[in-house]
């Protein structure tokens, strides 16, 4: 079984400020994890992925995420926030096994920064 | 630069039409994908592409068929619209379908069916 709850549904910022997007996982296997941004009328474009090699994964523009294992969890951050960021960010898990590739999104979480 | 290339970006249809939803890429991409995107739904696999040649469903096939045309191209089909197939439909594709394997995604198409 596998599965991901990101626990905002939405997160509103002032910018500046640092942000924070939180996401819990669990998977029967060794999963990867991928965080996407879509921005309006867009497709989804990869911000960062982990692999099961560093804990704490550089993005673009700024992201990251730390994998915890034994908190099952995958927070995306970035310690000042700008008006480009606003945008709906999707966590995702996939994992090969039981003979095929899984992969879950998120319900996402749309980031609102506030001038 | 294309990378995914979906036609077209929007279409309306009336219940019982149907149509074909097209999609291609240009990063010599072994595995395309499906999906629907629904308000607060994520995005729900449709049908995916592992290989030239091959396809599987994938979380919500009914009412969808798919064709791999080649290794570039894979086309989503709608043999009769219903007012539930309402959705963003987003084409994506990968190198292969390791877990690791990152997806590559188009800009969606838009369809309403009245």
């Amino acid at each position: 079984a596998q599965s991901v709850t990101q626990l905002d549904s939405h997160v509103s910022v002032s910018e500046g400020t640092p942000v924070l997007l939180r996401c819990n996982y669990s998977s029967s296997y060794s999963p990867s994890l991928f965080w996407y941004v879509q921005h309006p009328n867009k497709g989804l474009q990869l911000l960062l992925k982990y692999t099961s090699a560093a804990t704490l994964v550089k993005g673009i523009n700024g992201f990251e995420a730390e994998f915890k294992k034994s908190e099952t969890s995958f927070h995306l951050t970035k310690p000042s926030a700008h008006m480009s960021d606003a945008a709906e960010y999707f966590c995702v898990v996939s994992a090969w096994g039981g003979g095929y590739q899984k992969v879950t999104f998120g319900t996402g979480t749309k980031l609102q920064v506030i001038p | 630069n294309a990378g995914v290339t979906q036609t077209p970006k929007f279409q309306v249809l009336k219940t019982g039409q149907s149509m074909t939803l097209q999609c291609a890429q240009d990063m010599n991409h072994n595995s395309m994908y499906w999906y629907r995107q629904d308000p607060g739904m994520g995005l729900r696999l449709i049908y995916y592409s592992a290989s030239e040649g091959t396809t599987d469903k994938g979380e919500v096939p009914n009412g969808y068929n798919v064709s791999r045309l080649n290794k570039r191209e894979f086309s989503l089909r709608l043999e009769s619209a219903a007012p539930s197939q309402t959705s963003v439909y987003f084409c994506a594709s990968s190198l292969g379908t390791g877990g690791n394997q990152p997806q590559h995604f188009g800009d969606g198409t838009r369809l309403s069916i009245l």
